[in-house]
């Protein structure tokens, strides 16, 4: 079982749909928790970063972190063609030197 | 601009040669990793260096090797010894990785083909 599970997809939505997005882990070490995205042919950008539990908003993106269930989630409200990409959660624990564990990315598409 | 640079961006080798792939920062960063991507299987790390002159293996370091001679420059050299080096290949960075967390900052990666 690996350590960060997360759908591939592909998901395929219509333009202004609420999107969720969602990873679930087996370390309950891990403490940090960050959302990626990546276009097509890019390098990853680190989206959102949530320290434990509770909720992160920023814009049109929502982080969720639920530690007693293991479970975190990405929210993107009003969905946009320009969203269209690859999303990558990705995790690490306290004093694990920078490593970072990451799920195996979620392709999302938002059609107009 | 500050950021990741990696060459170069497409890549091919043939069967038995060894290829040496480039990541410079100018961040001023510490610690630089090496990852790589495969369709459908998230990021996996290779290796990755705290300081300038050491580094540590990651999960699959087999068939890979690594230098840090230089605090901005941390190459990859992909062997022979790797049966399947066709990928993604992704160099990060993070200001330090002695701190409990860090944002990793991402190069363009470089696509490498074995014909």
């Amino acid at each position: 079982q690996k350590e960060v599970e997360q759908d591939p997809g592909p998901l395929s939505v219509p333009e202004g749909a609420i999107v969720s997005l969602n990873c679930t882990y087996s370390n309950s070490a891990f403490q940090y928790f960050m959302w990626y995205r990546q276009y097509s042919r890019k390098g990853p950008e680190l989206l959102m970063y949530t320290y434990s539990s509770g909720n992160k908003e920023d814009g049109r993106f929502t982080a969720q972190v639920d530690k007693s269930s293991k479970y975190i989630s990405l929210f993107i409200r009003d969905s946009q063609p320009s969203d269209s990409a690859t999303y990558l959660c990705a995790m690490s624990a306290y004093n694990q030197g920078g490593k970072l564990i990451f799920g195996q990315g979620t392709e999302l598409s938002v059609k107009p | 601009d500050g950021g990741i640079t990696q060459s170069p961006k497409y890549l091919f080798r043939k069967e038995g040669q060894n290829v040496t792939l480039s990541c410079e920062q100018n961040l001023n960063h510490d610690a630089m990793y090496w990852y790589r991507q495969d369709p459908g299987q998230g990021l996996r790390l290779i290796y990755y260096s705290q300081i300038v002159n050491d580094f540590q293996k990651g999960d699959i370091a087999e068939g890979y090797s690594v230098s840090r001679e230089k605090k901005e420059s941390f190459p990859l050299t992909v062997t022979s010894a790797q049966k399947n080096p066709t990928a993604f290949y992704l160099c990060a960075s993070s200001r330090s990785a002695e701190s409990s967390y860090n944002e990793q900052f991402f190069g363009p990666g470089t696509r490498l083909t074995v014909l």
